[in-house]
């Protein structure tokens, strides 16, 4: 039962354009959400979080936005650069504070290749 | 930068051997949680940590495991009795509990023959 889903297991996006990765949950019980980024051989690196009470939430190049009632998420990532080129993980918590108590749920991963 | 760190980077065993993961979490932080990732599939919690007990624990986190943080700055985890599908690369992560965002480490990976 895949509670946090990310549909696209690639995305190729050319250097200088937008990048949009998307994430789709099931758990109505969620209200914190995180995407993480993974290099080959590295653990996740923390990108950028989304609590349930907004619906965007931006950060330089990353803009993430959360439609509660689709249940959906996206990252955007404008323009996007080569070391953008990594695996994108979409995670949810069910307490605001994600490092809390619940564990994380993942999506499965979207690798994204920016093309020179 | 405080980091995660993991030892060891990669591990060979054979099935049913017992395997120790050690992570040192970020000095201030007080969460703590092991991850998994089968080759090719997603990452997978395992098992949450907070004041020296578990909080959470995934299905996968069965008898044959178990955590520790024995000295207050190492947390480990102990597989008693590895199978073939414990062949994984194993993430620890830490947090201060504040703001969500959680800190890996790079990763242990688990090779079971």
């Amino acid at each position: 039962d895949q509670q946090v889903k990310q549909n696209s297991p690639s995305l190729s996006v050319q250097e200088g354009r937008i990048s949009i990765l998307n994430c789709d949950y099931t758990n109505s019980m969620f209200d914190y959400f995180l995407w993480y980024k993974k290099y080959p051989a590295e653990g996740p690196t923390f990108l950028i979080s989304i609590s349930s009470i907004k619906d965007k939430n931006e950060d330089g190049r990353f803009t993430v936005f959360l439609n509660k009632s689709a249940k959906h998420l996206s990252l955007h990532i404008v323009p996007s650069q080569p070391g953008d080129s990594a695996v994108y993980f979409c995670a949810a918590s069910g307490t605001y504070s994600g490092g809390g108590a619940d564990g994380l749920t993942f999506g499965k991963g979207t690798h994204l290749i920016i093309q020179p | 930068e405080p980091e995660v760190t993991q030892t060891p980077s990669h591990q060979v065993t054979q099935m049913g051997q017992e395997v120790i993961l050690r992570c040192v979490p970020i000095s201030n932080h007080l969460y703590f949680y092991w991850y998994r990732q089968i080759l090719g599939q997603k990452v997978e919690f395992l098992v949450s940590f907070y004041n020296n007990e578990i909080s959470e624990k995934s299905e996968i986190f069965d008898d044959q495991f178990s955590v520790e943080r024995p000295d207050g700055s190492n947390f480990t985890l102990k597989i008693r009795s590895t199978k073939l599908e414990d062949s994984a690369m194993y993430f620890c992560a830490s947090s201060g509990g504040v703001t969500g965002e959680l800190f890996f480490g790079e990763g242990s990976r688990l090779t079971v023959l």
